[in-house]
């Protein structure tokens, strides 16, 4: 497809487990975000690609959030003991390089944690 | 106080009717400010982005920046029901796809 995959769609696990969520980003897209959205709010910086690299991790609430990009494609946020609070939507979006002014998003990966 | 305020909601107006939705934010280096529209399940996209003050129209909308009163502005002249959606006002320091902050949204809903 043309646009920013998220899989899964939806994901419910258990307070405690580890949990994945992949993004395959716009083929060419250099730049990858991760955000957060929480229902009734807006999105939150998570963190940010730029390449292979972090160009920002400011976002990630604290260490058992975890995102790597290994080829400078497909990225993978990786939650470890994972608590209720952490229970949202998760979006990936990407962009070209140079500053468009648009991030292109995904549908999302809805996390919920029981 | 958050960083960037954006008006409750939800808004219902009937079709046809002009829409007004608001920001307000209190970082002065913002430079980049963007309304995204967001569809009920599914991720933002990018309606409008304008660079430091001024205005910009495109179609039936129009972005506003007042960046002394650190203020900005989405206007939907002749509103459709397919206009329904969350509006998301969105800003940056760095760039526009950089690291952005987010108003928590409002709904918009226009009635036929």
């Amino acid at each position: 497809g043309a646009g920013v995959s998220q899989t899964p769609s939806n994901k419910v696990t258990e307070k405690g487990k580890y949990v994945e969520l992949r993004c395959d980003p716009i083929s060419g897209h250099t730049a990858l975000y991760w955000y957060r959205q929480s229902l009734g709010q807006g999105p939150e910086f998570l963190i940010y690609f730029q390449g292979t690299g972090a160009a920002d991790d400011s976002g990630l609430p604290n260490d058992r959030f975890f995102a790597v990009r290994p080829e400078g494609s497909v990225s993978t946020l990786k939650i470890q003991r994972t608590e209720r609070g952490d229970s949202a939507m998760y979006l990936c979006a990407s962009s070209l390089q140079q500053n468009t002014g648009e991030l292109f998003f995904g549908e999302g990966s809805r996390l919920t944690v029981l | 106080q958050k960083e960037v305020e954006q008006d409750p909601g939800p808004l219902s107006v009937p079709e046809g009717a002009i829409v007004s939705l608001n920001c307000t934010y209190s970082n002065s280096a913002f430079q980049y400010f963007m309304w995204y529209r967001q569809y009920s399940r599914k991720g933002p996209e990018l309606l409008m982005y304008t660079y430091s003050s001024g205005n910009k129209e495109d179609g039936r909308f129009t972005a506003q920046v007042d960046k002394s009163s650190k203020y900005i502005s989405l206007f939907i002249r002749d509103s459709q029901p397919s206009d329904s959606a969350t509006y998301l006002c969105a800003m940056s320091n760095t760039g526009a796809n950089s690291k952005l902050t987010f108003g928590k949204g409002i709904t918009l809903s226009v009635r036929p």
